[in-house]
């Protein structure tokens, strides 16, 4: 069975860092690209960052230089670094594994406040 | 970066009746092996999305055959052939052709 699992979230000081994991069973983290997308209170679905299966990550602009996604085969984990958070950052956050399969997590909350 | 353009964003549908759903690209989704890099996804209040239609055109593995794709270039459909109760959500287009992968703003589909 397919599962996404993220983990990681949590409430984080204006400034902090987390790191957000996405725990895959069912399929190789490393065969298919997986995408991270965030979704603010109330409102539609961001894209965050890709990487792809030849290991290119790109970035939408809001997280160059401050966001890092990577991923571990050994543990078959997806990954995503969060440094300098701002309030804006905060949103559900979910991993998704790209089309055909489209497959999603069930996300994990980042507040960031103070 | 590739804008989406969803609409409407409110769609009022009364169950079996049929539903469409546009979405414009400012840049083509086709690529030069002859598909259309263009997602549908639902999302249902309180779930994750759902994938419903991968390359414009290709149902997901579970997916009901009253939902299809259609389109190619710019121009995309998600067509309802009889709303159901379980249809309500909110869709959103996606485009994976370049980065950064953009949604469109997601239109909101309810029960009459």
């Amino acid at each position: 069975e397919v599962q996404l699992v993220e983990s990681g979230g949590g409430l984080v000081q204006p400034g902090g860092t987390l790191r957000l994991s996405c725990a895959v069973s069912g399929f190789s983290v490393s065969s298919n690209y997986m995408s991270w997308v965030r979704q603010a209170p109330g409102k539609g679905l961001e894209w965050v960052s890709v990487i792809f299966i030849s290991g290119s990550t790109y970035y939408a602009d809001f997280a160059k230089g401050r966001f890092t996604i990577s991923r571990d085969n050994s543990k078959n984990t997806l990954y995503l670094e969060m440094n300098s958070l701002r309030a804006e950052d905060t949103a559900m956050y979910y991993c998704l594994r790209g089309a055909p399969a489209g497959q999603w997590g069930q996300g994990t909350l980042v507040t960031v406040s103070s | 970066d590739i804008v989406m353009t969803q609409s409407p964003l409110s769609l009022p549908v009364t169950p079996g009746e049929p539903a469409s759903i546009s979405c414009r690209s400012s840049q083509s989704l086709l690529h030069s092996n002859g598909n259309n890099f263009l997602d549908w996804y639902l999302q249902k209040s309180g779930q994750s999305p759902q994938l419903l239609i991968y390359m414009g055109s290709n149902r997901a593995s579970g997916v009901p055959d009253r939902f299809s794709g259609s389109g190619s270039g710019t121009d995309f459909t998600l067509r309802i052939s009889r709303v159901e109760a379980e249809d309500v959500g909110v869709y959103y287009c996606m485009q994976t052709l370049q980065t950064p992968h953009t949604f469109g703003q997601g239109t909101k589909l309810e029960i009459k």
